[in-house]
């Protein structure tokens, strides 16, 4: 049991790159998250999809897009990357009721020179 | 590696000693909460949660306290191991911004051998 699955662990764009960052999650969750973490602050919401076939913009969405591909697939898409980009993004699942008991998956740190 | 933490609240402990890690949360219409462990390079790895109508919940090793009346949240930790050395978040669920989870910045718990 994989749990969430992100890809790849490590990146490095120049600015003006696109990339994608991929999530994939086993548990037959419904809603999936992505967040952003910086240093010294608390995990921030870029975009979340409550069920399959929705998405909606959190607390930071500006520079991002996502893709519900299927149930377990959420992606997260940098059209244009900018050095205020550069952080660790972490997808996310949930089993019950929607922002409850997140399960997280390694993270991808991402750098934008 | 990873970044995150660099200004956060340390609490040091000896091994075998009990923690207490606190914090302070906004808003007072908040329906659920949760407590996360970060490692070193890893996502956050859920510990516990706790409902607004339940003041107190245990787990292995682990009570969180909900304290409404002063917005206060805490997680103790029995016996504390080297393992236990993380970061640790917490987050609350406000009913008014759509059950979307809001992290607090953390807490870094160092176990002294």
């Amino acid at each position: 049991n994989a749990g969430v699955t992100q890809t790849p662990k490590f990146q490095v764009l120049k600015t003006g790159q696109s990339m994608t960052l991929q999530c994939a999650q086993d548990m037959n969750h419904n809603s999936m998250y992505w967040y952003r973490q910086d240093p010294g602050m608390g995990l921030r919401l870029i975009y979340y999809s409550a069920s399959e076939g929705t998405t909606d913009k959190g607390e930071v969405p500006n520079g991002y897009n996502v893709s519900r591909l299927n149930k377990r697939e959420f992606s997260l898409r940098l059209e244009s990357a900018a050095p205020s980009q550069t952080s660790v993004y972490f997808c996310a699942s949930s089993e019950r009721g929607f922002g409850e008991k997140l399960f997280f998956g390694s993270g991808t740190q991402l750098s934008v020179l | 590696g990873e970044s995150v933490g660099l200004h956060l609240p340390t609490l040091s402990v000896q091994e075998g000693d009990n923690s207490i890690i606190n914090c302070a949360y906004s808003n007072s219409a908040s329906d659920y909460f949760i407590w996360y462990k970060q490692e070193s390079g890893k996502g956050p790895q859920f510990i516990i949660d706790i409902r607004s109508n339940m003041d107190k919940r245990q787990g292995q090793r682990v009570t969180v306290l909900l304290n409404k009346t002063v917005k206060h949240l805490s997680l103790q930790i029995a016996a504390t191991q080297p393992g236990d050395s993380a970061v640790y978040f917490c987050a609350e669920r406000p009913v008014d911004s759509s059950y979307k989870l809001i992290f607090g910045s953390g807490t870094r718990l160092l176990v002294r051998p």
